[in-house]
């Protein structure tokens, strides 16, 4: 049962663009999100998160979004650098297992072109 | 500050073996989990271990075990190795248990099961 998704397998920006990528999730107990990078042969690395409470987050050029009432979230890279290309796992908690259990989605790998 | 490290990087084993993998946590967290990252999906919770207790567990058979020691690192142990535990293995640390808590990753040990 796969309460994360995230149904953008890759997307291709132009260094300098936006990058947007996009997470839904089904579970309503979710209170908590996070985006990790990942690098080839390394672990995924923190990013960001956001709590149920805030439908905003910003961190340098990161920002993710939060919409409980659609269940999604999303995630701007503005300007996206060469350096961003990676794998970007969106996942979440809370609920049920309120002891901090992550769920993740599949993730999306970002390619940025000169 | 050293992140979360594991050992060994890489570890190649037959079918029907055991296997033990190593954790040590960020200085002053207190919490570990594990999870199973196969090619193509996000990481699945395997366990999360706080003060040496285990706190959750996911949806794994109990050929998966694992364990915290007084010093916080942990081990995972696998018996009965199937083709199908080939993966990457990923310990992740945080401060303490509970949602609203980041968990930083370390960069995994590969398994490979012949």
């Amino acid at each position: 049962d796969q309460q994360v998704k995230q149904n953008s397998p890759s997307l291709s920006v132009q260094e300098g663009r936006i990058s947007i990528l996009n997470c839904d999730y089904t579970n309503s107990m979710f209170d908590y999100f996070l985006w990790y990078k990942k690098y080839p042969a390394e672990g995924p690395t923190f990013l960001i998160s956001i709590s149920s409470i805030k439908d905003k987050n910003e961190d340098g050029r990161f920002t993710v979004f939060l919409n409980k009432s659609a269940k999604h979230l999303s995630l701007h890279i503005v300007p996206s650098q060469p350096g961003d290309s990676a794998v970007y796992f969106c996942a979440a908690s809370g609920g049920t297992d309120s002891w901090g259990k992550l769920q993740f989605g599949a993730g999306t790998q970002v390619v940025v072109t000169p | 500050d050293a992140g979360v490290t594991q050992s060994p990087t890489h570890l190649i084993k037959t079918r029907g073996q055991h296997v033990t993998l190593r954790c040590s946590p960020i200085s002053g967290h207190k919490s570990v989990s594990w999870y199973q990252q196969v090619l193509g999906q996000g990481p699945q919770f395997i366990f999360q271990y706080y003060e040496k207790e285990e706190r959750g567990r996911g949806n794994f058979p109990d050929r998966f075990s694992a364990r915290q020691f007084p010093n916080y690192s942990s081990e995972l142990n696998v018996n009965a190795l199937l083709l199908g535990d080939s993966a990457l293995y990923l310990c992740a640390s945080s401060l303490r248990t509970g949602s609203y808590n980041e968990q930083f990753f370390g960069p995994g040990t590969r398994l490979t099961v012949l």
